[in-house]
C-alpha cells in the first residue's frame, strides 16, 4: 500500500507570512496532485505534477515534485486569509485513476 | 460545464438502515470514483467505475457497493449502516482512466445515529 505523509498537520500563521507544506512517500508516483478543501465542500484541484524535478507556479503558490517522484512541496508566499483550508496531496499509480491521499495540512491564516 | 453534482448533500440514518448516494459526473467524463473522508483516516478510496464496470476497489467491507449507469451517473450503496460509517462521501470524475486528474463534487455528509 502506497502511503503519503504530509507535514505539518496543522499550521496557524499571520497574514503576509510564508509557509511550506511537505508531502513524502517511500513509493514512486506517476503523478502527484495538490488539492485545497474548504469546510463542507469537496477538494478543488490546484495542480498536477508529472515530471521529476518539475516546478509549477500558481500566483503565490509554488509546487515542486521531487526528482525521484516520491515527494512534493507546496510553498505559499505572503499568505492571505483566503488561503485558509485543508491542503491535500494525492499520488496516482501509473496507468490508474486511483488516488492515494495524504491526511492533509490544515492551514489557518489570520488577518 | 457544470461540475460534479452529488445528492443528497446531507443525510441522517440510524444503525442497520441502508443508504444510496448519487453522483452525476462532469459531462463527457466516463470515470467515477468514490471516497470516504473522516477526520481520523482522511480520504480513503472506495471504488472506481469506468464504462459501467468496476475497475478498482478499495479496502472496504462488502456492505459498500456501487454501480454506474450508461450515462456515467453513479450510485453507491451502504447496507446495514454502522456508527463508523458516518463520514463525508465524495465522488470524483475524470475523462477516463489515466493519470488520475480528478474533479470532486461537494460530497454527501452522512450521519449514522
Amino acid at each position: 500500500t502506497q502511503l503519503l505523509e504530509q507535514s505539518p498537520q496543522f499550521l496557524s500563521i499571520q497574514e503576509g507570512e510564508n509557509l511550506t507544506v511537505y508531502c513524502n512517500s517511500s513509493s514512486v508516483f506517476s503523478s502527484l496532485q495538490w488539492y485545497r478543501q474548504e469546510p463542507g465542500e469537496g477538494p478543488v484541484l490546484l495542480v498536477t505534477v508529472v515530471t521529476g524535478g518539475e516546478v509549477k507556479k500558481l500566483k503565490r503558490l509554488t509546487f515542486q515534485f521531487g526528482d525521484a517522484r516520491k515527494d512534493s512541496s507546496l510553498h505559499i508566499t505572503a499568505a492571505q486569509p483566503g488561503d485558509t483550508g485543508l491542503y491535500l496531496c494525492a499520488g496516482a499509480e501509473s496507468g490508474y485513476s486511483t488516488l492515494t491521499f495524504g491526511k492533509g495540512t490544515m492551514l489557518l491564516v489570520s488577518p | 460545464k457544470a461540475g460534479v453534482t452529488q445528492t443528497p448533500r446531507y443525510l441522517i440514518k440510524t444503525r442497520g438502515q441502508q443508504v444510496t448516494l448519487s453522483c452525476s459526473p462532469i459531462s463527457g467524463h466516463r470515470s467515477v470514483s468514490w471516497y470516504q473522508q473522516t477526520p481520523g483516516q482522511g480520504l480513503q478510496f472506495l471504488f472506481e467505475y469506468f464504462s459501467e464496470t468496476q475497475r478498482n476497489k478499495g479496502n472496504f467491507p462488502g456492505r459498500f457497493s456501487g454501480r454506474q449507469f450508461s450515462n456515467s451517473r453513479s450510485e453507491m450503496n451502504v447496507s446495514t449502516l454502522e456508527l463508523g460509517d458516518s463520514a463525508l462521501y465524495l465522488c470524483a470524475s475524470s475523462p477516463g482512466q489515466g493519470r488520475g486528474t480528478q474533479y470532486f463534487g461537494p460530497g454527501t455528509r452522512l450521519l449514522v445515529l
